[in-house]
């Protein structure tokens, strides 16, 4: 299947600084990408939709001032935590859509294996 | 709306046996669900999908159930292995989204 990667996997800030993620498709291009956040033994909740060329579409209650989206190109979408405070730590996944794996509508969505961030 | 649980249900089986996480969705709109594994530390990996004009599909040791009438979907694993254990999130794509919701997830650990 295709590969999503993020990086870093894991990074640690002091509160007050920015951190940027990574998120990029390696073998396929991906016009839309997702950001999650998963918090300890919780689901994924989607923040935002990030679209190629275009600004980002965020969740309710997601602020998009402090959770900056960037997708310059078609192969990589990076997600800045600005101003990051310890309640902003978090695992944070990407996902990709591949529309060519031939599942119809819906395309199978890829996920990167997800940043640990941690704020102190 | 979203499912999110604040403590994950956990199933306990012993390796070979067969193993059924159930999910129940709220929304009758939804007309695509996938089943994903999350090993520890890791991101989602796809598992098995089934569209909402079926009821059942099969894959390689997993089944899914999928009742439309109740709004509830099932996750079967045959003699499931230690590499089973893990955390599985169903997911729903509302009509018209191809964005999943993500469930609540279940913990599956398997005892060799």
């Amino acid at each position: 299947g295709a590969v999503v990667s993020q990086h870093p996997s894991w990074v640690i800030c002091k509160s007050g600084t920015s951190v940027k993620i990574e998120c990029r498709s390696l073998d396929f291009q991906a016009t839309t990408m997702f950001w999650y956040r998963q918090f300890p033994k919780q689901s994924l909740m989607l923040m935002a939709t990030s679209n190629e060329g275009s600004k980002a579409t965020y969740e309710q209650g997601v602020e998009k001032d402090k959770f900056l989206i960037n997708h310059a190109s078609l192969t990589l979408s990076t997600l800045t935590v600005t101003s990051a405070h310890p309640e902003d730590s978090s695992f944070y996944i990407c996902s990709a859509r591949d529309l060519e794996v031939g599942r119809g509508y819906t395309g199978e969505l890829f996920f990167g294996e997800g940043s640990r961030l941690t704020v102190l | 709306g979203e499912s999110v649980g604040l403590h994950l249900p956990t199933l306990s089986v012993q390796e070979g046996d067969n193993s059924i996480i159930n999910c129940a969705y709220s929304n009758s709109a939804s007309d695509y669900f996938i089943w994903y594994k999350q090993e520890s530390g890791k991101g989602p990996q796809f598992i098995i999908d089934i569209r909402s004009n079926m009821d059942k599909r099969q894959g390689q040791r997993v089944t899914v159930l999928l009742n439309k009438t109740v709004k509830h979907l099932s996750l079967q694993i045959a003699a499931t292995q230690p590499g089973d254990s893990a955390v599985y999130f169903c997911a729903e794509n509302r009509g018209g989204s191809y964005i999943p919701t993500f469930g609540r997830g279940t913990s599956l650990i398997v005892h060799p």
